[in-house]
């Protein structure tokens, strides 16, 4: 079955530390995405990736980079948290260049900068 | 100007009781559609989808979508509604390289 795994389900950090966010998908999906949910506003695109080492601004980048060496592995990266970054973050990928294809959602990691 | 419209944040309902969620989308998206569950403490689960072809889609857990391009509307619904479909629901349709989301309604089932 499809699998996106998010490695933290809750976490805490303190403004101006460089935070980590891992998602690992088990489908050979070309295309992932991370968005952050919050209430009121829905999902909003933060980056997402096509390939490996390619990626692409979302709608609400600033503040965030991603990286991604291997297919499988997509990880968003605060470099310096702020507390506006307080938010659900969730992880979705795809197939290829298909996006008509439904996204697959990881169970979402609850980030509080203090 | 919003892409994907929920006009209603929030929708109580009976159990057993008929319920409707609208979304409308607007004519800068494509019309692949899709609806989304999240259930709480959980990542988004896929509905339903329409691509093409029959404007009546049906989905899991007794959903159904129907289409309508004359009114750019992609309205949920399910005949008879359980204690269990208490959720977010999100209305999303595909951009030139991602999906937009709608601001999600929160379906709250009354016992």
């Amino acid at each position: 079955d499809v699998k996106v795994t998010q490695s933290s389900r809750y976490l805490v950090k303190r403004t101006g530390e460089k935070v980590f966010l891992e998602c690992v998908q088990d489908m050979d999906h070309e295309n992932m995405f991370w968005y952050r949910q919050d209430p009121g506003l829905g999902l909003r695109l933060i980056y997402f990736s096509y390939d490996v080492k390619m990626k692409e601004k979302g709608d609400i980048p600033e503040g965030y980079s991603v990286s991604r060496e291997k297919k499988e592995r997509f990880s968003l990266i605060l470099e310096s948290a702020s507390t506006n970054q307080t938010s659900m973050y969730l992880c979705a990928s795809s197939l290829a260049r298909r996006f008509y294809q439904p996204q697959h959602f990881g169970d979402g990691t609850r980030l509080s900068i203090l | 100007a919003q892409s994907v419209t929920q006009l209603d944040s929030q929708v109580p309902v009976f159990e057993e009781a008929p319920v409707e969620l609208r979304c409308n989308y607007s004519s800068s998206v494509s019309v692949y559609l899709f609806w989304y569950v999240q259930y709480p403490n959980q990542g988004l689960q896929l509905l339903l989808k329409y691509l093409s072809g029959s404007t009546l889609v049906k989905g899991i857990n007794g959903f159904e979508a129907e289409f309508n391009k004359s009114q750019t509307s992609f309205h949920l619904r399910k005949p008879s509604v359980h204690i269990s479909d208490t959720a977010e629901y999100f209305c999303a349709a595909r951009g030139a390289n991602n999906l937009f989301f709608g601001t999600g309604t929160r379906l709250t089932v009354i016992p």
